[in-house]
């Protein structure tokens, strides 16, 4: 079936390294593709998206581009901040019945 | 954007008991809203979407007569966690789907979460 596959965390950094977060997709159909970011004690909220191949969503200085290719959707950021510390989730969205599918979740924490 | 409320934001209960989560969509008519359970450092798992003024379509391996849903109106859908145990305790967070999204039906906008905790 439809998957999403993330990596696994946690993901411990330094204030103003570079971040990747590597999330790859099951190929079927034409899937749009988001990241989510739950700031602890908080539900989710969109941080970027792309819906078809070769798009780049942005938001808050973090990219991801949708790679039809290598079915990937990596989230980058040049410089984090601290108050990027928090779990993201990559999801597939697609098919006639929508396939609500999350990634398993990357945690990540910026020492200053 | 879209705002997605969630009441109560924490809830503590005796097992045996029945606690209700409410969803409500705050500035638009939700004709879907979706919920989701969470368990520590794991993803989300949907439980149910929710279609006002029907029943709601349980996920697999979901029970229905244990998580019982109502969405009676555009704006408001409730989770009945019924005769809770400690393995009930969990994060819940519901989701709603906004139609003015320009016609992309998986936009969805999240609530902040219930955290269940059953003693």
């Amino acid at each position: 079936g439809n998957s999403v596959t993330q990596m696994e965390g946690p993901v411990t950094l330094s204030e103003e390294a570079f971040l990747t977060i590597n999330c790859t997709y099951t190929a079927t159909g034409y899937p749009s593709l988001f990241w989510y970011v739950q700031y602890p004690g908080e539900g989710l909220q969109l941080l970027l998206k792309a819906t078809k191949a070769d798009d780049k969503g942005s938001n808050k200085g973090f990219e991801a581009t949708y790679r039809k290719e290598t079915t990937s959707f990596h989230l980058e950021k040049g410089s984090v901040q601290v108050s990027d510390s928090a779990v993201y989730f990559c999801r597939r969205y697609g098919g006639s019945q929508g396939n609500l599918i999350f990634g398993k979740g990357t945690k990540l924490s910026v020492k200053p | 954007g879209a705002v997605v409320s969630q009441h109560p934001s924490r809830v503590i209960c005796k097992s045996g008991t029945s606690v209700k989560i409410e969803c409500r969509s705050l500035d638009f008519q939700a004709t879907t809203m979706f919920w989701y359970r969470q368990f520590p450092k794991q993803s989300l798992m949907l439980m149910a979407t929710s279609n006002e003024g029907s029943k709601a379509t349980y996920e697999q391996g979901v029970e229905k007569d244990k998580f019982l849903i109502n969405h009676a109106s555009l704006t408001l859908s409730t989770l009945t966690v019924t005769s809770a145990h400690p393995e009930d305790s969990s994060f819940y967070i519901c989701s709603a789907r906004d139609p003015r999204a320009g016609g992309w039906d998986f936009e969805q906008f999240f609530g902040p979460g219930t955290r269940l905790t059953v003693l």
